[in-house]
């Protein structure tokens, strides 16, 4: 399995302004992923973050809006841009270790004004 | 395009019955499905796994039947509990290994 922390746990941002959330993950994986989740709805895969290159974005996701780093094996931040009501979600990470089981952080909870 | 959906948004069951939360999925060349519980102020938290090659699974009270000539998934919940309400989501992978997610249904259990 695998113990992942996310940072912030919740924010309340002002339109117009950016947040950075990190991902941090107690074990190595070889795959990491950002979801949004919207309030009442599914999760929806915005991209796959690739280790030492640029991450992979879903249709509909760009990387203008959402960047994405991924130092190392163990770490990623998504960063928001430019932030607008509309952006009011909760953002997930999640891993895939050696296996295809997929494991979930707990979640930023981002409200913008 | 490729669509998981469930049946039904909402459950609601006694505590000791059985809880049955269907899936349905349109991508046939989804080959490994996954069923998710998420408690409110959570991430989902990974149930039970099924390969296209099996159409029954079965863990700790909870069993996945996978019916692939209809494309159709269910999470079996043997003797509910309270602690067993949350929303749960099917998931069904794709060769590229993405996840994509269903709608969620929320069970309720009343004590």
């Amino acid at each position: 399995s695998a113990v992942i922390s996310q940072k912030p746990s919740r924010d309340i941002c002002q339109r117009g302004t950016s947040l950075t959330i990190q991902c941090q993950v107690d074990s190595q994986v070889t795959m990491m992923f950002w979801y949004r989740q919207q309030p009442g709805q599914s999760l929806t895969l915005i991209a796959t973050a690739n280790q030492g290159s640029e991450a992979t974005y879903e249709s509909g996701f760009v990387i203008d809006k959402f960047p994405i780093s991924r130092p190392n094996l163990t770490f990623s931040t998504l960063t928001v841009s430019n932030m607008s009501p509309e952006d009011s979600s909760i953002y997930l990470c999640s891993v895939r270790t050696g296996t295809d089981t997929q494991y979930f952080g707990p979640g930023t909870r981002l409200t913008v004004l | 395009g490729e669509s998981v959906g469930l049946h039904l948004p909402t459950l609601s069951v006694q505590e000791g019955d059985n809880s049955i939360i269907n899936c349905a999925y349109s991508n046939s060349a989804s080959d490994y499905f996954i069923w998710y519980k998420q408690e409110s102020g959570k991430g989902p938290q990974f149930i039970i796994d099924i390969r296209s090659n099996m159409d029954k699974r079965q863990g700790q009270r909870v069993t996945v039947l996978l019916n692939k000539t209809v494309k159709h998934l269910s999470l079996q919940i043997a003797a509910t509990q309270p602690g067993d309400s949350a929303v749960y989501f099917c998931a069904e992978n794709t060769n590229a290994g993405k996840s994509t997610f269903g709608d969620g249904t929320t069970l309720t259990v009343k004590p």
